[in-house]
């Protein structure tokens, strides 16, 4: 069966430091892969999505990044944090078929910036 | 552009049948999503359809109209831990890429 893995569950950071958030899935391959964030009281923001190594669209300017170097990896990363991108971040993976279509999420990361 | 409406708070007592409408306008559309998401953790998947008509998962229903461009997630026999978030994501483009609605808030009373 697929899982997803999504790290570190909370996060406390300060203003200007770096970011790391690391996404796996396992048991598919080739699978479509977003980074979305919420933030408090506000519906599900997509940030990114990758159709395969190395291919990151971006879906609103901000202050981070995504990289994708292994076909069931997905790194959304930051060399400066603003306050404004404290928030509770998700990634998600998706499976597309005529026998079964789901989608996704990993548990989470909540990103507080201080 | 892509837009998914839904209402904002609902309340239903134990026991009883609640319906939560969404309705998108979206192009290259590719099918409907509904999540349930409780407070501080992660959407779980509840059900999608890409064809119109009523799909029954024990207590959870799920209805898509193309043409209207409408959808509801239907819950019955309600239970308290029913009350959470439930998402509405269209999927559109050919990278199928959901979009949200803002959720609904279901609040299920004794």
């Amino acid at each position: 069966s697929q899982t997803i893995h999504q790290w570190p569950a909370t996060l406390v950071q300060p203003v200007g430091s770096p970011l790391s958030l690391e996404c796996t899935v396992e048991g598919t391959s080739n699978p479509n892969l977003y980074w979305y964030r919420q933030a408090a009281g506000r519906g599900l923001q997509l940030l990114f999505y990758s159709v395969g190594i190395g291919q990151i669209s971006s879906e609103v300017p901000q202050n981070l990044s995504a990289s994708r170097p292994q076909d069931r990896q997905f790194i959304l990363s930051s060399k400066k944090l603003l306050l404004s991108d404290s928030g509770f971040y998700l990634c998600a993976w998706s499976v597309w078929g005529r026998a079964r279509t789901e989608a996704f999420f990993g548990q989470g990361t909540r990103l507080t910036v201080v | 552009g892509q837009n998914i409406d839904q209402p904002t708070e609902m309340t239903a007592t134990e026991g009883a049948i609640v319906q939560i409408n969404c309705t998108y306008q979206t192009s290259g559309f590719n099918g409907l999503f509904w999540y349930q998401q409780h407070a501080g953790e992660a959407p779980t998947f509840l059900s999608y359809n890409v064809l119109d008509g009523l799909e029954e998962k024990g207590r959870f229903s799920s209805f898509l109209s193309r043409s209207k461009g409408y959808s509801y997630l239907l819950l019955k026999e309600l239970q308290m831990k029913d009350s959470a978030s439930y998402l509405c994501a269209a999927a559109s483009g050919g990278s199928y890429i959901p979009t949200f609605g803002r959720g609904t808030s279901l609040i299920v009373h004794p």
